[in-house]
């Protein structure tokens, strides 16, 4: 029973590398999210997901793309990091969007340098 | 735009007493608040969830409200105890509203 399980959970980057965080649920949820935490922003909603194949935007969407191939996966990727992405990445899912409590992963930390 | 607002402040308050957090919300009216707590570096954990029609909910030590004409939800934890301390999230959604996180209020429960 894991829940929402995010990968890597720390990271070193360069800028202008690119990577992938992978996020995966087990609870058979249908939407997904990724969030941003930077110190006193809060959490701010990166892409969201209604359902496989489909992606939305949210409120801090520039940099970053998503892909939800299969129900269970939401990926982020950065194409070109930049030290402004330095940030604890956080994926969440839940039945509705956001009706009902939200499962969040446990984080992972990027650093661009 | 829309805009959930916390307390940025540390409530610090002594073991055994009454926390309230504060959770205003503006340019739009949510049909669901919620309430999750965060420990560092940890991922928030759910705690209640109130709708619109609901002027309150209860669970165990924990109460919320939900004030559509002031546009403010309260959180309260009775009782409260060190092991509360962490920070406590407020979010907003409903139809077509993306779902919305407010910064959080630390909450330090003194011994």
């Amino acid at each position: 029973n894991a829940g929402v399980t995010q990968t890597p959970k720390f990271r070193v980057l360069k800028t202008g590398q690119s990577m992938t965080l992978l996020c995966a649920q087990d609870m058979n949820h249908e939407y997904m999210y990724w969030y941003r935490q930077d110190p006193g922003m809060g959490l701010r909603l990166i892409h969201y997901s209604v359902g496989e194949g489909t992606t939305a935007k949210g409120e801090v969407p520039d940099g970053y793309n998503v892909s939800r191939l299969k129900k269970q996966n939401f990926l982020l990727g950065l194409e070109s990091a930049a030290p402004s992405q330095t940030s604890v990445y956080f994926c969440a899912s839940s039945w509705t969007l956001l009706e009902t409590e939200a499962f969040f992963g446990q984080g992972t930390r990027l650093t661009v340098v | 735009s829309q805009k959930i607002e916390q307390n940025s402040e540390a409530l610090n308050i002594q073991e055994g007493k009454t926390a309230t957090l504060t959770c205003n919300y503006t340019n739009y009216s949510p049909a669901y608040l919620q309430w999750y707590r965060q420990d560092p570096g940890r991922g928030p954990v759910f705690l209640l969830l109130i709708r619109e029609n609901e002027k309150e909910k209860r669970k165990e030590r924990l109460k919320v409200t939900f004030d559509t004409t002031l546009k403010q939800s309260l959180f309260h934890i009775t009782a409260s105890q060190p092991a509360d301390s962490a920070t406590y999230l407020c979010a907003a959604s409903g139809g077509s509203y993306i779902p919305t996180f407010g910064r959080g209020t630390s909450l330090i429960v003194h011994p």
